[in-house]
């Protein structure tokens, strides 16, 4: 696609509930970033994806949070049990080569759990 | 590990009046240095970067960017702001050696009319 995709857009779950959050990057993109913003917050760094590298799963918050990616291609975020401090926006970017290039963002799930 | 701090939360500054908006980083060796910009609403967009050369980097929408290795600073500028700058704007560090990016707490510009 012409950017990168991400679905749903906007999610509501109830607590206790497992969400998975979808992106779909631009293709030819090696890299792959998830972060999470919540209301009025930077950007939290999640986890980085890069080629056929082991992913960087540092920013992951707890074990709840898990993410995995396709070859170079889809990515899916996953979030179990979740809390009501998950509500948040969570934005998926992807990059030619993570290095000097721009990072490209989706327009985010805004996940909000009741 | 790299981090990225930017010291102001909310800036408010008069249309036509300059602007310059902070942003201290923490890496162990030459990064890659971004600012992107988020309006209300929308996605975030690159306004420039800097990963070599002039230190002095031009962006989009009249910004412009300073590396200060001795500082440690890449503070963004615009010399004369316009009511439609007024977003919250991001600083970013991309680690050399893994591509890895981290971003800033971000800063809030409100533009006064």
């Amino acid at each position: 696609g012409a950017g990168v995709s991400q679905s749903p857009s906007n999610k509501v779950t109830e607590k206790g509930k497992d969400v998975e959050l979808r992106c779909d990057p631009i293709s030819g993109h090696t890299a792959l970033y998830w972060y999470r913003q919540r209301l009025g917050q930077g950007l939290e760094f999640l986890i980085y994806f890069q080629g056929n590298s082991a992913p960087d799963k540092s920013g992951l918050p707890s074990d709840r949070f898990s993410a995995e990616r396709t070859g170079e291609s889809v990515s899916t975020l996953t979030i179990q049990r979740t809390q009501q401090e998950d509500s948040a926006v969570y934005l998926c970017a992807s990059s030619t080569t993570g290095y000097s290039t721009e990072a490209f963002f989706g327009q985010g799930t805004r996940l909000t759990v009741v | 590990a790299q981090s990225v701090t930017q010291p102001d939360i909310h800036i408010t500054v008069s249309e036509g009046a300059s602007l310059e908006l902070r942003c201290n980083y923490s890496y162990g060796a030459t990064p890659y240095l971004f600012w992107y910009v988020q309006s209300p609403g929308q996605g975030l967009q690159l306004l420039l970067k800097y990963f070599s050369g002039d230190t002095l980097v031009q962006g989009i929408k009249g910004f412009e960017a300073e590396f200060k290795r001795s500082q440690s600073s890449f503070n963004l500028r615009k010399p004369s702001v316009h009511w439609s700058d007024a977003a919250e704007y991001f600083c970013a560090v991309g680690a050399s050696n893994t591509g890895k990016l981290i971003f800033g707490q971000g800063t809030t510009l409100q533009v006064k009319p």
